[in-house]
C-alpha cells in the first residue's frame, strides 16, 4: 500500500533554512505520471500548496514562496527533499507530504497524505 | 493567489443534507474540471473524498457528492452522520501552473 512519512527538526530558528524528507513506498517516482506534493497547515488554519516534483524531474512552486523553496528527489531512496529558506515564525505549520495525481502537467487531485510534521519557528 | 472562498462553518443535524460552497475565479475553479474536496478531522491528515469536480475514488460514501457552476464548487453530503464532523477544504489547479485551496469549512453534526 502506498505510505509517505515526513521527517525533520520539530524546531528551526528565524532566518534559518528548513530541510524536510519525504520517505515513501507504494509507488515509484520513476514511473510516468507520478509526482510528490508538500503542503503545509499552520495550526487552525487552512492547507496551503508549496511545491511539487514530476517523475520526470519537472518541479512547480507556489507563487508566493518560490524564491524560498527547492523540491529535489532521489529516486533511487523513494525521497522527496523541500528546502525552505529564511524561515521565520509566520512558517510555523504542520507540512505534509503527499502522493498527487496529474493529467500531463495539471494537477489534478492529491489521493496519499503523510501524517505531517510540525515545525516550530521560534528563537 | 488567493485561496478560494468557503463558508467558514455549515452544520446540520443527523439524516439531513448539507452543501459546502466553493467560490474561486475563472483562473482556478471556473476554469478547469479539477476541483478536489478533503475531509480532515482534528489532528488527522486530509483525506480525498471528491476529484474532478463530481468523482468519488474508491471506499468513499456515495452520501458525498460534488458539482460545480461556474467559478463556484459544491460538496453535498447527504444523509448527515456524527462522523462526518470534520472541517472540508476544497482545492483547484490555477492557470498559474500551481494548486490552490480553500479557506476550509468546518462541519458541524447538531
Amino acid at each position: 500500500q502506498v505510505t509517505l512519512r515526513e521527517s525533520g527538526p520539530a524546531l528551526v530558528k528565524p532566518t534559518q533554512t528548513l530541510t524536510l524528507t519525504c520517505t515513501f513506498s507504494g509507488f515509484s517516482l520513476s514511473t510516468s505520471g507520478m509526482c510528490v506534493s508538500w503542503i503545509r497547515q499552520p495550526p487552525g488554519k487552512a492547507l496551503e500548496w508549496l511545491a511539487r516534483i514530476d517523475w520526470d524531474d519537472d518541479k512547480y512552486y507556489s507563487t508566493s514562496l518560490k524564491t524560498r523553496l527547492t523540491i529535489s528527489k532521489d529516486t533511487s531512496k523513494n525521497q522527496v527533499v523541500l528546502t525552505m529558506t529564511n524561515m521565520d515564525p509566520v512558517d510555523t505549520a504542520t507540512y505534509y507530504c503527499a502522493r498527487t495525481m496529474v493529467r500531463g502537467v495539471i494537477m489534478v487531485s492529491i489521493d496519499y497524505w503523510g501524517q505531517g510534521t510540525l515545525v516550530t519557528v521560534s528563537s | 493567489q488567493s485561496a478560494l472562498t468557503q463558508p467558514a462553518s455549515v452544520s446540520g443535524s443527523p439524516g439531513q443534507s448539507i452543501t459546502i460552497s466553493c467560490t474561486g475565479t475563472s483562473s482556478d475553479v471556473g476554469g478547469y474540471n479539477y476541483v478536489s474536496w478533503y475531509q480532515q478531522h482534528p489532528g488527522k491528515a486530509p483525506k480525498l473524498m471528491i476529484y474532478d469536480v463530481s468523482n468519488r475514488p474508491s471506499g468513499v460514501s456515495n452520501r458525498f457528492s460534488g458539482s460545480k457552476s461556474g467559478n463556484t464548487a459544491s460538496l453535498t453530503i447527504s444523509g448527515l452522520q456524527a462522523e462526518d464532523e470534520a472541517d472540508y477544504y476544497c482545492s483547484s489547479y490555477t492557470s498559474s501552473s500551481s494548486y490552490v485551496f480553500g479557506t476550509g469549512t468546518k462541519v458541524t453534526v447538531l
